[in-house]
């Protein structure tokens, strides 16, 4: 079984400031994680992902997200939050290894507004 | 350019009637998946399908179908015994499913809206 929770509903950042959204998993199984982004009325783009490399992963747009299996987190940052960043963010967890791994557990989202 | 398309974007139906949603890609995935967003809930699994003429329920299966005659295509049919079928739906599509933590790629979506 594996779940997730992302921990904010809403986040609110001035521009230029950095980004933590948070994101608790728990998992079964060594898990894969996977952070999306999803501006209004479009589809999901993947911006990172761990499969149990390095556990500080580097992703695009500079965003980034550190893998902490003792604390199972694995929240997402940014130094510089940019207007552009606006957007709804989803941390998925999914098994990393073996059969039935197609299943995808999505988080509730966490809504990213960014202030002038 | 390789991708997912969906349509239409935006779709209006009365209650009470069949309603198909198109889902092609030319990534040559094997994987495709169906998923439905409401708001603050997250994505939820409807169907999936890891082979041509071969596919799964997910975790809301109940009031859709879907059929998959090619490897290209998913189409989705919400029934007129979906419930709510007001949502966001979107397809996605993997490469082979039993390789570690792949990711989905994921398409525009289509906005269903049933009065």
């Amino acid at each position: 079984a594996q779940s997730v929770t992302q921990l904010d509903s809403h986040v609110s950042v001035s521009e230029g400031t950095p980004v933590l959204l948070r994101c608790n998993y728990s998992s079964s199984y060594s898990p894969s994680l996977f952070w999306y982004v999803q501006h209004p009325n479009k589809g999901l783009q993947l911006l990172l992902k761990y499969t149990s490399a390095a556990t500080l992963v580097k992703g695009i747009n500079g965003f980034e997200a550190e893998f902490k299996k003792s604390e199972t987190s694995f929240h997402l940052t940014k130094p510089s939050a940019h207007m552009s960043d606006a957007a709804e963010y989803f941390c998925v967890v999914t098994k990393n290894s073996g059969g039935s791994n197609y299943k995808l557990t999505f988080g509730k989202g966490t809504l990213l507004t960014v202030n002038p | 350019d390789g991708g997912i398309t969906q349509s239409p974007k935006y779709l209006f139906r009365k209650e009470g009637q069949n309603v198909t949603l198109s889902c092609e890609q030319n990534l040559n995935h094997d994987a495709m998946y169906w998923y439905r967003q409401d708001p603050g809930q997250g994505l939820r699994l409807i169907y999936y399908s890891q082979i041509v003429n071969d596919f799964q329920k997910g975790d809301i299966a109940e009031g859709y179908s879907v059929s998959r005659e090619k490897k290209e295509s998913f189409p989705l049919t919400v029934t007129s015994a979906q419930k709510n079928p007001t949502a966001f739906y979107l397809c996605a599509s993997s490469p082979l499913v039993g390789l570690a933590g792949r990711e989905q790629y994921f398409g525009p979506g289509t906005r269903l809206t049933v009065t």
